[in-house]
C-alpha cells in the first residue's frame, strides 16, 4: 500500500470556526490532490499540487486553500467551516510513469463534520 | 467540460450472474481508470487503461477501453459476494483533451450489490 496517511481522521467542528486536515506521504511522489467525496456527487477535486509550493485549484475550491512547503505533506485548509462543507475528505498521490501514468492512491480518509 | 458518465449507479446481481458497467466519456482520451470502494473505506486501484482497445483482467472482473467511443466497460464474471462494493471510473483527458495532465475526473460510482 503507499504510504500515504491523514489526519485526523474524524473531526467533529462548528460553524465558522477554522479547520486544517493534513496528509502526509512517504512516497515521494510528485502530485497530491484532495477530494471531497458526498453521496451522489462520487469524488469532487478541491485543490491539487504539481510540486512544492506549486498549487491550483479543483472544480469545488471555493471556501478551501491549501499549502504545500515540503514534497511529503499537502494541508486543506477550511478558513471558515460552513455545514456544507460536512464530508468526507481523501488525499491522492501519484507519480507520472510510463506504466500507470496519472494512476492515483488514496490516503484512507477525514470524516469532517460541520455543526 | 469532462463529462464522465456511469451505468447503472446501483446494480443489484445474484452470485453466480454476468453484467457489466458502462462508463462514457465526453473529450477525447485514452487513459482510463478504475477503482473500487468498499462501504466506509478509501479507494482502491484496480485497473490502469492507457490505449484504444486495452483490456486487463484480475480475478472476475475485466476492464476494456473503446478510445474512439469514448466508453469503458468493466465485466464482471460469475459474480460472488465479495465483490459487492461501489466502483469509480476516472478519465485522465491529458492537453489533447482540453485538461491539464494532472487531473483526473471521476464518475458518480456504480453500487454494485451481490446477493446469495
Amino acid at each position: 500500500d503507499a504510504g500515504i496517511t491523514q489526519s485526523p481522521r474524524h473531526k467533529v467542528t462548528e460553524t465558522g470556526t477554522p479547520v486544517t486536515l493534513r496528509c502526509h506521504q512517504t512516497e515521494n511522489h510528485r502530485y497530491m490532490y484532495w477530494y471531497r467525496q458526498d453521496p451522489g456527487h462520487g469524488l469532487r477535486l478541491i485543490h491539487y499540487s504539481y510540486g512544492v509550493k506549486d498549487t491550483d485549484k479543483g472544480e469545488v475550491s471555493d471556501g478551501y486553500s491549501v499549502s504545500r512547503s515540503k514534497t511529503e505533506d499537502f494541508l486543506l485548509t477550511l478558513e471558515s467551516a460552513t455545514s456544507s462543507q460536512t464530508s468526507v475528505y481523501f488525499c491522492a498521490i501519484s507519480q507520472r510513469r510510463v506504466l500507470s501514468y496519472n494512476e492515483q492512491f488514496f490516503g484512507p480518509g477525514t470524516r469532517l463534520t460541520v455543526l | 467540460e469532462l463529462k464522465v458518465e456511469q451505468n447503472p449507479l446501483f446494480l443489484s446481481m445474484q452470485e453466480g450472474k454476468n453484467y457489466t458497467i458502462y462508463c462514457n466519456y465526453s473529450t477525447t482520451s485514452d487513459r482510463l481508470y478504475w477503482y473500487r470502494q468498499d462501504p466506509g473505506k478509501s479507494l482502491e486501484s484496480l485497473f490502469v487503461l492507457l490505449s484504444n482497445g486495452a483490456v486487463k483482467q484480475e480475478g472476475r472482473l475485466m476492464a476494456s477501453l473503446d478510445t474512439k467511443a469514448r466508453l469503458s466497460t468493466l465485466h464482471i464474471t460469475a459474480a460472488v459476494h465479495d465483490l459487492s462494493a461501489t466502483y469509480f471510473c476516472a478519465v485522465d483527458p491529458g492537453w489533447q483533451g482540453g485538461g491539464s495532465n494532472y487531473k483526473l475526473t471521476f464518475g458518480k460510482g456504480t453500487l454494485l450489490t451481490v446477493n446469495p
